[in-house]
């Protein structure tokens, strides 16, 4: 597609479920971002993938919190034992390059929206 | 990363010049000046970039004073589709974090017609 996708666009979980939302980046893109967006706050940095590999992942809040890009294009990120705290808009980004200063546009999607009951 | 100060929030009267300033004193030599934006309900919008010079594209004007200790963000002719959250983000390549962005609270822009 032209834009960074991601699906679903809305989940309702109870606590305790696992979820899994996944982004579909723009094709070639090498570089793909996960943020976490709580109500009236930015977005806050989880993790960053270049290609397949997970180069950062400082930003996810517990170990119930897992990413993955397994062939360097669409990227899952899942959430085991899901908490109320854990409701928020997740947004995947993605930009073509993977180094080079002031070259760093990222392309968001419109985010996936958690609702943790 | 450099931390940033933005104004909560702004007005701007539809058809004028929006100038959205952003402080930014402990930026280092080598960090970028990005400003993103956010419409309700979408993800974050690229608007422009610079380090040292001013810039300009077809959606804002980026002026940085000479010590790079603040910008302003320029919309020159602010429509009611700006209504938007205004980030500005200061950052340095990190080669284990690639160009992940820092955002802060920004700026809720409200264009009034």
């Amino acid at each position: 597609g032209a834009g960074v996708s991601q699906s679903p666009r809305y989940k309702v979980a109870k606590r305790g479920q696992d979820v899994a939302l996944r982004c579909d980046p723009i094709s070639g893109h090498v570089s793909l971002f996960w943020y976490q967006q709580a109500l009236g706050q930015g977005p806050e940095f989880l993790t960053y993938f270049q290609n397949e590999a997970q180069l950062d992942k400082s930003g996810l809040p517990s170990d119930r919190f897992f990413a993955e890009r397994p062939e360097g294009s669409v990227s899952t990120l899942k959430i085991q034992r899901t908490q109320q705290e854990d409701s928020a808009v997740y947004l995947c980004a993605s930009s073509l390059l993977a180094g080079g200063p002031g070259s760093g546009e990222l392309f968001f999607g419109e985010g996936s929206r958690l609702t943790v009951l | 990363d450099a931390k940033t100060t933005q104004p909560p929030s702004m007005d701007c009267a539809e058809g004028r010049a929006a100038n959205l300033p952003c402080n930014h004193s402990t930026i280092s030599g080598n960090e970028y000046v990005y400003w993103y934006r956010q419409i309700h309900s979408q993800g974050p919008q690229y608007i422009i970039h610079g380090l040292k010079n001013n810039e300009t594209n077809e959606m804002a004007s980026l002026i940085i004073t000479e010590d790079r200790k603040s910008s302003t963000l320029i919309l020159p002719h602010a429509t009611l589709r700006d209504t938007a959250v205004y980030y500005c983000i200061v950052r340095v390549l990190n080669s284990n974090s690639g160009y992940a962005l820092n955002f802060g609270k920004g700026t809720s822009l409200l264009v009034t017609p």
